[in-house]
């Protein structure tokens, strides 16, 4: 059975970096698949961060993009986000997950699945 | 950018009714379509993927249809532990959410 566990400080102040790892149990991440990061403003919706292929190829939202940096470390079986220059509206609860993909050319289905239980960073002086 | 549009946001119901939640796209997506259920303090989980197909364990009484830019979930006896949040998702892309409610 796969498991995500996320870690990583509660509270980070303005103009840092928020730094978070995911370690993943039950499969071996160099096995394939891809892993992403998903956060949720207080009572709000999804939003989408980035995602990881196991062999290193990376995908952003375009909205984060120029401040979300995220690696995998398979010898640890863990993967990994930074994202820098945090305020206020980055208080959210971060959630990784697995994610599966069928592709079917020229589109690709994805979706989420497992979740982590999600940690819930605050950004404040 | 392809839009994802949930109706409606919040609904109320009874245990025992037939509960539809629709999911709109802002253009054709074919049943590139996923549906989640959030429960507070929880992460979501994953109920159906590619518009109709079910994740292990699911109970029977979800289920999902359509394509194109129009999906739907429906609840076809609703029991009080599907009272939570529903979320669509289309690539990287959620819908805003809709709330479920005990009447």
């Amino acid at each position: 059975q796969v498991q995500l566990q996320e870690s990583g400080p509660g509270l980070v102040k303005p103009s840092e970096t928020l730094s978070l790892t995911c370690t993943v149990s039950g499969y071996s991440i160099s096995s394939g698949y891809y892993w992403g990061w998903i956060r949720q403003s207080p009572g709000k919706g999804l939003e989408w961060i980035g995602t990881i292929y196991h062999s290193g190829s990376t995908y952003y939202n375009p909205s984060l993009k120029s401040r979300v940096t995220i690696s995998v470390d398979t010898s640890k079986n863990l993967f990994s986000l930074k994202l820098s220059s945090v305020t206020a509206a980055d208080t959210a609860v971060y959630y990784c997950a697995r994610e599966p993909r069928v592709v079917v050319v020229p589109a690709v289905l994805t979706w989420f699945d497992p979740w982590g239980q999600g940690t819930l960073v605050t950004v404040s002086s | 950018d392809i839009q994802m549009t949930q109706s409606p946001s919040s609904l109320s119901a009874s245990v025992g009714d037939r509960v539809t939640i629709t999911c709109r796209a802002s253009q054709s997506i074919s049943s590139y379509l996923n549906w989640y259920q959030q429960k507070p303090g929880k992460a979501p989980k994953l109920l159906i993927y590619g518009a109709s197909s079910f994740q292990i364990g699911v109970p029977s009484r979800f289920s999902g249809g359509g394509s194109g830019t129009d999906f739907t979930l429906t609840i076809s006896s609703l029991q009080p532990e599907d009272f939570a949040t529903y979320y669509c998702q289309q690539n990287y892309t959620f819908g805003q959410g809709t709330k479920l409610e005990i009447k």
